[in-house]
């Protein structure tokens, strides 16, 4: 099962540069989220969705877009990259439309390096 | 502000041990509890939940005890073992239908052979 999938793995950027970072998930899951985690910081909400053409805003939009023309697609689009985005980058979904139990399936990873 | 916030960032255990994970938070508005692990260069993986109207919930070697009037919770994993040595974070959720989860900073437990 191939479950939570994000690519590229490892990103390095110009300060300026754009890029998307890809999310896929074959559970039919209706909730998708991203969050970025820093050193000697939990995981931080950018954005998250619940369902195909419905995004919200999370604890650290800025910087960030994203869009949900599919069930199964989630892209991160950070339009003009600033060192202080270097991050680790998480996808993560979930069954329910509308989060229950919190109970979320997270994809291995984009490790991003901004210059 | 950190909602949910998590002490100590080292924990070192004897494998058939008990290891006890503390979380306190400062929302009182949170719906849910749960605990992630996570192994370095994977994403987290959820382990255990508990709904604020509980106060255990058990589940195998895990077990969470919920105080909502010191807004503390923990994680007991008993016995310990060396598989368990991973990064714990606590989360709660929050926001119109639960939508968004808070995390703490995370734990790195050590269980020694």
């Amino acid at each position: 099962n191939a479950g939570v999938t994000q690519t590229p793995k490892f990103q390095v950027l110009k300060t300026g540069q754009s890029m998307t970072l890809q999310c896929a998930q074959d559970m039919n899951h209706e909730y998708m989220s991203w969050y970025r985690q820093d050193p000697g910081m939990g995981l931080r909400l950018i954005h998250y969705s619940v369902g195909a053409g419905i995004t919200d805003q999370g604890e650290v939009p800025n910087g960030y877009n994203v869009s949900r023309s599919t069930t199964e697609d989630f892209p991160l689009r950070l339009l003009s990259a600033a060192p202080s985005q270097t991050s680790v980058y998480f996808c993560a979904s979930s069954r329910d439309g509308l989060l229950n139990t919190g109970e979320l399936f997270f994809g291995e990873g984009s490790r991003l390096t901004v210059l | 502000d950190q909602q949910v916030k998590q002490n100590s960032p080292s924990l070192s255990v004897q494998e058939g041990r008990i290891s006890i994970l503390n979380c306190d938070y400062t929302n009182s508005m949170f719906d849910y509890f749960l605990w992630y692990k996570k192994y370095p260069a994977e994403g987290p993986t959820f382990l255990i939940s508990i709904s604020s109207i509980k106060d255990k919930n058990e589940d195998g070697r895990f077990t969470v005890f919920l105080n909502k009037s010191a807004k503390h919770l923990s994680l007991h994993i008993v016995p310990s073992q060396p598989g368990d040595s991973a990064v714990y974070f606590c989360a709660a959720s929050y926001g119109a239908g639960n939508n968004r989860l808070a995390f703490g900073k995370g734990n790195q437990v050590v269980v020694i052979p």
